[in-house]
């Protein structure tokens, strides 16, 4: 069965810091691998995906993640935070079978200081 | 071009009243899930419809039932709602291909008294 995990429920950052997001997931084949970031009130925006190829990939706003199949592990990364990346990040896991049943890990809440 | 949309934004609900929660999406695509979102739990699937004409459960889909009305809508109705459904819910589509994206409504936030 798929699973994820992001170990850190929430992440405090400085305005202008780098910033990374732990995903690790189990999974029996490679997996395809998501990150999707939620606004408050909001549905969730993808933020990149991956699927094959390159072990890192780039995003939308600025945002990289890198797959490490050794580590089970898809981390997410932004060299530096703005106030606008204050939001609920999600990892997920796509399943092998063609109707897309993702498994969404628990989030992780990052709040941006000034 | 709106996306996937979802009706209505909020609801209040007795125990043991039901409901339906719409959604819609104008982007042609085959298949449609529906999540609900607890604190600390991430988004858990309830039920998808892989293609027009098909539904399935997902993870939780107890208290819950689904119909896939064409192939833009698909509903979530709770037939007796408990306050153990007190959630966000969200609507998703995707084209229906292995590897491409799910795109999000904006949800719906429910609560069961």
């Amino acid at each position: 069965a798929q699973s994820v995990t992001q170990p850190d429920i929430h992440i405090t950052v400085s305005e202008g810091a780098s910033l990374e997001l732990r995903c690790n997931y189990s999974y029996g084949a490679t997996p395809y691998l998501f990150w999707y970031v939620q606004s408050p009130g909001q549905g969730l925006q993808l933020l990149l995906k991956y699927f094959s190829g390159d072990t890192l990939v780039q995003g939308i706003k600025g945002f990289e993640a890198e797959f490490k199949r050794s580590q089970s592990s898809f981390n997410l990364r932004k060299p530096s935070v703005h106030w606008s990346d204050a939001a609920e990040y999600f990892c997920a896991v796509g399943g092998t079978d063609s109707w897309g049943k993702f498994q969404f890990g628990a989030g992780t809440q990052v709040v941006v200081t000034p | 071009n709106a996306g996937v949309t979802q009706t209505p934004k909020f609801q209040v609900l007795k125990t043991g009243q039901s409901m339906t929660l719409q959604c819609a999406q104008d982007m042609n695509h085959n298949s449609m899930y529906w999540y609900r979102q607890d604190p600390g739990m991430g988004l858990r699937l309830i039920y998808y419809s892989a293609s027009e004409g098909t539904t399935d459960k997902g993870e939780v889909p107890n208290g819950y039932n689904v119909s896939r009305l064409n192939k833009r809508e698909f509903s979530l109705r709770l037939e007796s709602a408990a306050p153990s459904q007190t959630s966000v819910y969200f609507c998703a589509s995707r084209i229906g291909q292995r590897t491409d994206t799910q795109y999000f409504g904006p949800g719906t936030r429910l609560t069961v008294l």
